[in-house]
């Protein structure tokens, strides 16, 4: 149980161009989300969290009209990289947690990049 | 502030022993996870202490010691596949359950 996925795993666009990511609880419902930044030989860094119904709650320094977090339902979020420029590639990391366990689930990760 | 300390890298023999450091200074505790992450891959669950002691868990243990602040990971046994990251994290509390990551330790297996 508890299987969090990502779609897609990969991606490759042009800069200007906007890239949407899902992120889905398979089996449970995911009453919060987190969406990590990864860059290459660097550790997870948060970058929002969002509740199901609720605007997302965005960390420092991390532009949200630029990463636009919808948490439309209780088994998905999205972030989408609007005007994705080329300091935008990196990997992207979804977490899941139920509200009922310490722990947060996360999905396989989206590896962006963009030319 | 937040701030977790660990070793940015760490080199072991295959069936030995090594031991992680992490140590943390944030805004409320309410729990000391740590990850296992390979290149390219999502981190992966090792472990959860929110109470003082030591929790083993076949080849991994994890201590942590609230009052100081002090949380290691313990690998007996390396094998080649135990290289990777270790990823320490401390989950905040209280009003949310934000995990706030360290740098991780990248941890090379030699033969």
């Amino acid at each position: 149980g508890a299987v969090v996925s990502q779609h897609p795993s990969w991606v490759i666009c042009k800069s200007g161009t906007s890239v949407k990511i899902e992120c889905r609880s398979l089996d449970f419902q995911a009453t919060t989300m987190f969406w990590y930044r990864q860059f290459p030989k660097q550790s997870l860094m948060l970058m929002a969290t969002s509740n199901e119904g609720s605007k997302a709650t965005y960390e420092q320094g991390v532009e949200k009209d630029k990463f636009l977090i919808n948490h439309a339902s209780l088994t998905l979020s999205t972030l989408t990289v609007t005007s994705a420029h080329p300091e935008d590639s990196s990997f992207y990391i979804c977490s899941a947690s139920s509200g009922n366990s310490y722990e947060q689930y996360f999905g396989p990760g989206t590896r962006l990049t963009v030319t | 502030g937040q701030n977790i300390d660990q070793p940015t890298e760490m080199t072991a023999t295959e069936g030995a022993i090594v031991q992680i450091n992490c140590t943390y200074q944030t805004s409320g505790f309410n729990g000391l996870f740590w990850y296992q992450q390979h290149a390219g891959e999502a981190p992966t669950f090792l472990s959860y202490n929110v109470l003082d002691g030591l929790e083993e868990k076949g080849r991994f243990s994890s201590f942590l010691s609230r009052s100081k602040g002090y949380s290691y990971l313990l690998l007996k046994e390396l094998q080649m596949k135990d290289s990777a990251s270790y990823l320490c994290a401390v989950r905040r509390g209280n009003r949310d359950d934000k995990i706030i990551f360290g740098k991780g330790t990248r941890l090379h297996i030699l033969p």
